[in-house]
């Protein structure tokens, strides 16, 4: 099975900072990265699919970049509403496969 | 609008069984694969299953493989997922979801299965 490694695993940061949130898969899986947010008590919502596209209707300050083993969530400018968990998941083979998680709390 | 609502969580003894169903509505099921995912209260996610369109293939955790059966009823729009020989780490939300071959599109909004004795 191939192994995700997010880091950190937890970060406090203020509203208008820039957070990176890096994921490491355990073998190439080319560009099957996906990005989920998930909110206490709500469902996951896709964010970023094949490692850098955006979903449809999610706001441009989320980007994702990477491809191989390494990869990397952006969001440019922390707004209220981001302070979520977020996990990184490939899709190169089954078992599907996600991370961690990474925990967005208010500084 | 396209929604996914979960069924059939609930309160079982181990060793149990449950049967959770999974109703597609606002898109055609048969045109994704779909999953099951689960995940422990306060803890990550962690993918259960998958069946492809036409229900033909199908892949599990190695945790759940034997135990649990997952299928769909394309005509109803409805994914299943029959839980055999239930144990106390099964305890979790579940979540069905929709993937194109790409990423997790669509979930729905989970159903709580609870093994206690």
């Amino acid at each position: 099975d191939i192994q995700m490694t997010q880091s950190p695993l937890s970060l406090s940061a203020s509203v208008g900072d820039r957070v990176s949130i890096t994921c490491r898969a355990s073998q190439s899986i080319s560009s099957y990265l996906n990005w989920y947010q998930q909110k206490p008590g709500k469902a996951p919502k896709l964010l970023i699919y094949g490692a850098s596209s955006l979903q449809t209707g999610v706001p441009s300050r989320f980007s994702g970049s990477g491809s191989g083993t390494d990869f990397t969530l952006t969001i440019s400018s922390l707004q209220p509403e981001d302070f979520a968990t977020y996990y990184c998941q490939q899709s190169y083979t089954t078992p599907r496969t996600f991370g961690q998680g990474t925990k967005v709390d208010i500084k | 609008e396209v929604q996914l609502v979960e069924s059939g969580g609930d309160l079982v003894q181990p060793g149990g069984s449950l049967r959770l169903s999974c109703a597609a509505s606002g898109f055609t099921l048969s045109s994704y694969w779909m999953h099951w995912v689960r995940q422990v209260a306060g803890k990550g996610l962690v993918w259960v299953s998958r069946i492809n369109n036409d229900g033909n293939t199908t892949n599990y955790a190695d945790s759940v493989k034997g135990r649990f059966t997952i299928s769909r009823d394309n005509a109803k729009n409805t994914l299943y997922l029959q839980m055999n020989s239930l144990r106390v780490e099964d305890t979790a939300v579940y979540y069905c979801a929709t993937e194109d071959g790409r990423a997790f599109q669509h979930w729905g909004q989970g159903t709580l299965v609870t093994v206690s004795s």
